[in-house]
């Protein structure tokens, strides 16, 4: 089992660009979430989706948005990057929910210029 | 929002030396995780204390949960140097029960 994957794992990209980053999961959970990693900020909850169908706002989510595309993958998009955007993105999923246990992506490191 | 305080910020020690990081969070938990990161890497999920629970012990970790001064710790015995690693604290609250994470405890083990 590959368990979560992400891609890209680096990204480069201009103020104003777009982009779509991607995490697929292989262990059947039905939650699914996206943080982002600030040097001296711990993790911080961009957006999650409990189950296949349905996604919720976490503590950060201006400037992006998500698509569960179906149970495997949930999407992250970014539709006009800022340079505050420059940050490390992981991906995690859970099958008992998101008070529990996560299992994370390797992370996309995101650079806005 | 920040619920858990990693401390100390940075640690090292001695490899075979036993490394004790401690957590603090603010308001009443579910329960309370513990995850390594490795550099470049995702995180790894360590182990989960319930808040009815006062200590657990997996492999050559050992947690404590002290509820009433809303803080934990993480003990790992006969540190190596694949220890070597951040470890953070995050708490899963009543009725908000999202998984917060600290800012993390930079543990370096010397060979």
């Amino acid at each position: 089992n590959a368990g979560v994957t992400q891609t890209p794992k680096f990204q480069v990209l201009k103020t104003g660009q777009s982009m779509t980053l991607q995490c697929a999961q292989d262990m059947n959970h039905n939650s699914m979430y996206w943080y982002r990693q600030d040097p001296g900020m711990g993790l911080r909850l961009i957006y999650y989706s409990a189950s296949e169908g349905t996604t919720d706002k976490g503590e950060v989510p201006n400037g992006y948005n998500v698509s569960r595309l179906n149970k495997r993958e949930f999407s992250l998009r970014l539709e006009s990057a800022a340079p505050s955007q420059t940050s490390v993105y992981f991906c995690a999923s859970s099958d008992r929910g998101i008070a529990y246990e996560q299992y994370f992506g390797p992370g996309t490191r995101l650079t806005v210029t | 929002s920040q619920q858990g305080e990693e401390d100390p910020q940075a640690l090292s020690i001695q490899e075979g030396e036993n490394a004790t990081m401690n957590c603090s969070y603010k308001t009443s938990i579910n329960n309370l995780q513990w995850y390594r990161q490795n550099s470049g890497r995702g995180l790894v999920h360590l182990i989960l204390i319930r808040s009815n629970e006062r200590e657990k012990h997996s492999g050559r970790l050992r947690v404590t949960l002290d509820t009433s001064k809303k803080s934990s710790s993480l003990l790992i015995t006969a540190s190596r140097a694949a220890d070597t690693a951040s470890y953070f604290c995050a708490t899963a609250n009543f009725g908000n029960e999202k998984l917060t994470f600290g800012t993390g405890t930079r543990l370096t083990i010397i060979p």
